[in-house]
């Protein structure tokens, strides 16, 4: 089961930041917090991850709060290109969990023109 | 050049039928994945085999079996195809297992009829 949670859908107007939300409440000390996502009729592709930090990379920016129970994933500027399900996975790199990704709904983002 | 490709892109059959879907990846990486997304969007892990070795199995019927004939392939092999097989099947790959980033291929639409 997923271990999180995330709102079924956001819209954003173009140009603007989007910022998606994913509460990992149950998160333990080992489990990063990944971000995917979809593009319509394509595979994941891969985002961004953290622990603890926020990061930051050519595509968005991941803030986890101190606590690490949630975090948001911020598109500075979103285009009509970033409409897509994203996916906010936790993941224990320790063990066999290490080699799978456990997709829960994700949230489907719409960016209107 | 496609770094994870799937043949074929659609597949339409009978029930009971065998067919199976290729997966090759030209990355060079040792871990390769099979996930499944059905009707409902969610998206589960089937199996990961790395360096051509089974490392995940999970909970899939036997009636489906994955063969790595090298590193760079791993197929997806489907007996006595069901309704319930109906869906979108995805490969991946990392260079390593536990790797951050997976790579996914553009999918494989099955259909069963």
């Amino acid at each position: 089961d997923a271990k999180t949670t995330q709102p079924p859908s956001m819209d954003c107007a173009e140009g603007r930041a989007a910022n998606l939300p994913c509460n990992h409440s149950t998160i333990s000390g080992n489990e990063y917090v990944y971000w995917y996502r979809q593009i319509h009729s394509q595979g994941p592709q891969y985002i961004i991850h953290g622990l603890k930090n926020n990061e930051t990379n050519e595509m968005a920016s991941l803030i986890i709060t101190e606590d690490r129970k949630s975090s948001t994933l911020i598109l500075p500027h979103a285009t009509l290109r970033d409409t897509a399900v994203y996916y906010c996975i936790v993941r224990d790199l320790s063990g066999a969990g290490s080699y799978q990704l456990t997709f829960g709904k994700g949230t489907k983002l719409s960016v209107i023109p | 050049d496609t770094a994870v490709s799937q043949t074929p892109k659609y597949l339409v059959t009978q029930m009971g039928n065998d067919k199976s879907i290729k997966c090759e990846q030209n990355l060079g990486h040792d871990t390769m994945y099979w996930y499944k997304q059905d009707s409902k969007k969610f998206l589960k892990i089937m199996f990961s085999y790395n360096n051509k070795e089974l490392i995940i199995n999970e909970t899939v019927p036997n009636r489906f079996s994955p063969k790595s004939p090298d590193k760079a392939h791993l197929n997806l092999h489907i007996n006595s195809l069901e309704l319930g097989d109906s869906a979108v099947y995805f490969c991946a790959s990392t260079r390593l297992a536990g790797d951050n980033e997976q790579f996914f291929g553009p999918g494989t639409r099955l259909t069963v009829l």
